[in-house]
């Protein structure tokens, strides 16, 4: 079945440090492939999506990009926040059937001053 | 805030019990999903339902039911509750078919089995 593995956490950086998530999927054809956040004490909320390949999602200065060739879509930001400190969970809906989401195993980042 | 709305946010409870988890999705979504979020397991898919019936079945154990009334709202039941049932259980929600496929989430309810 679909499946998605996700760069084990926690990860801890200094604010304004480069930072990527690494995130690689198994599914059949083109899923679409989401990143979802949530902080502390509240439910998942959308960051980036995208829905086919080579298709870059973007937003809040986060970017994944959706490489077939290599079933990825890792998370980067340039420059990373306090404010960013959160749980990552990349995700992706398979092409049939339901349209649940298969989830990663989420990354906790926690970015230090 | 996404629209979807989860009772209660926290529920604490014996071993052996019964609780009912409620949830709301956003105006006009037809689908709800039901996840279980633990420690050691990461987000789980229980179950979906689709205007008023099931969809897709996941993970969901034989003690849990759900089910969504006419109004879209849906109950998670949980019975015979065991320690290791102690989680944040997710309620999500989208629009119709050939959407984007986005979720949106609730808050969650996190239930505590002692």
């Amino acid at each position: 079945g679909d499946s998605v593995t996700q760069m084990e956490g926690p990860v801890t950086l200094s604010e304004e440090a480069f930072l990527t998530i690494n995130c690689t999927y198994t599914a059949t054809g083109y899923p679409s492939l989401f990143w979802y956040v949530q902080y502390p004490g509240e439910g998942l909320q959308l960051l980036l999506k995208a829905t086919k390949a080579d298709d870059k999602g973007s937003n809040k200065g986060f970017e994944a990009t959706y490489r077939k060739e290599t079933t990825s879509f890792h998370l980067e930001k340039g420059s990373v926040q306090v404010s960013d400190s959160a749980v990552y969970f990349c995700a992706l809906r398979g092409i049939q059937g339901a349209q649940k989401l298969v989830f990663g195993q989420g990354t906790r980042l926690t970015i230090n001053p | 805030d996404s629209g979807v709305t989860q009772t209660p946010k926290h529920l604490i409870t014996a071993t052996g019990q019964r609780v009912t988890l409620r949830c709301s999705p956003r105006s006009g979504d037809l689908s709800v999903y039901w996840y279980q979020q633990s420690l050691d397991q990461g987000l789980q898919f229980l179950i979906q339902y689709y205007n008023g019936e099931e969809r897709a079945k996941g993970n969901i154990l034989e003690r849990f039911s759900a089910q969504q009334f006419p109004d879209l709202h849906s109950e998670l039941n949980l019975s015979s509750l065991e320690l290791g049932d102690s989680a944040l259980y997710f309620c999500a929600s989208s629009g119709p078919k050939g959407n984007t496929g986005e979720l949106f989430f609730g808050e969650g309810s996190r239930l505590t089995v002692l």
